[in-house]
């Protein structure tokens, strides 16, 4: 069964508007982690964001914000005011157990001047 | 503070070749990972060492990779023979592992895209 799933293949949007990156999971473990990373196509993955399951608040780094929404088990990742760039692939993870990261398929962000 | 350092960046072989790469992790991090990733796809774990032992090499196709940390610093990860399959970028990350057990943020390297003809 698929632990994380990002439904989006590919987004457009135009600089400077927002976009919203969906990321869903599957765990039974009460305790986990939720990553964001950007890997542009130079190859390198950029860690972004990062929410721990018992976290209350969203967490927030710049202009990353991450939607933590438990009861359904999504992590959607926000980036506010997008610029040329951000167009890179987008990861969600899962680190469960304390160890291992487990990763979806990827969102490719592409941003519009 | 210096990052993940992987080498060569680039490989490219004929197959049934052997092949390794090459990866130095962050300064104080005693846990080193290497991960796959085939084109399209996220990465997928092969193994994780913590210190000098490799904790989790599930995923490792033992037949023909192998991987060392011999030090419990810098890591080697080789395929031989390699195969056509084996083309993808081959990814390091390290984090720390504190004492309370905790996992913190893994930090990646930029990669080695490995082409096998």
């Amino acid at each position: 069964a698929q632990k994380i799933t990002q439904t989006q293949p590919g987004m457009f949007v135009q600089e400077k508007e927002a976009v919203t990156l969906d990321c869903t999971y599957d765990t039974s473990d009460p305790s986990y982690g939720l990553f964001w990373y950007k890997q542009p196509s130079s190859g390198e993955m950029i860690f972004l964001i990062y929410q721990g399951s018992y976290d209350q608040q969203n967490a927030t780094e710049g202009r990353y914000s991450l939607n933590f929404q438990k009861a359904r088990k999504s992590a959607n990742l926000v980036i506010s005011a997008s610029q040329l760039g951000d167009s890179a692939m987008y990861f969600c993870a899962m680190r469960e157990g304390g160890q291992k990261l487990v990763f979806g398929q990827g969102t490719r962000l592409t941003i519009n001047p | 503070e210096a990052g993940v350092v992987q080498s060569p960046r680039y490989k490219i072989i004929e197959k049934k070749q052997p092949v390794a790469f090459w990866c130095n992790p962050i300064s104080g991090h005693n846990t080193l990972y290497w991960y796959l990733q085939n084109l399209g796809q996220g990465p997928e774990l092969l193994i994780r060492y913590e210190n000098e032992e490799a904790v989790d090499d599930s995923q490792l196709p033992k037949d023909r990779f192998s991987a060392e940390r011999l030090k419990g610093v810098d890591s080697t990860l080789k395929i031989q023979p390699a195969e056509l399959g084996d083309s993808a970028v081959y990814l390091c990350a390290s984090s720390l592992l504190t004492s309370g057990g905790i996992q913190e943020t893994q930090y990646f390297g930029p990669g080695t895209r490995l082409l096998v003809l």
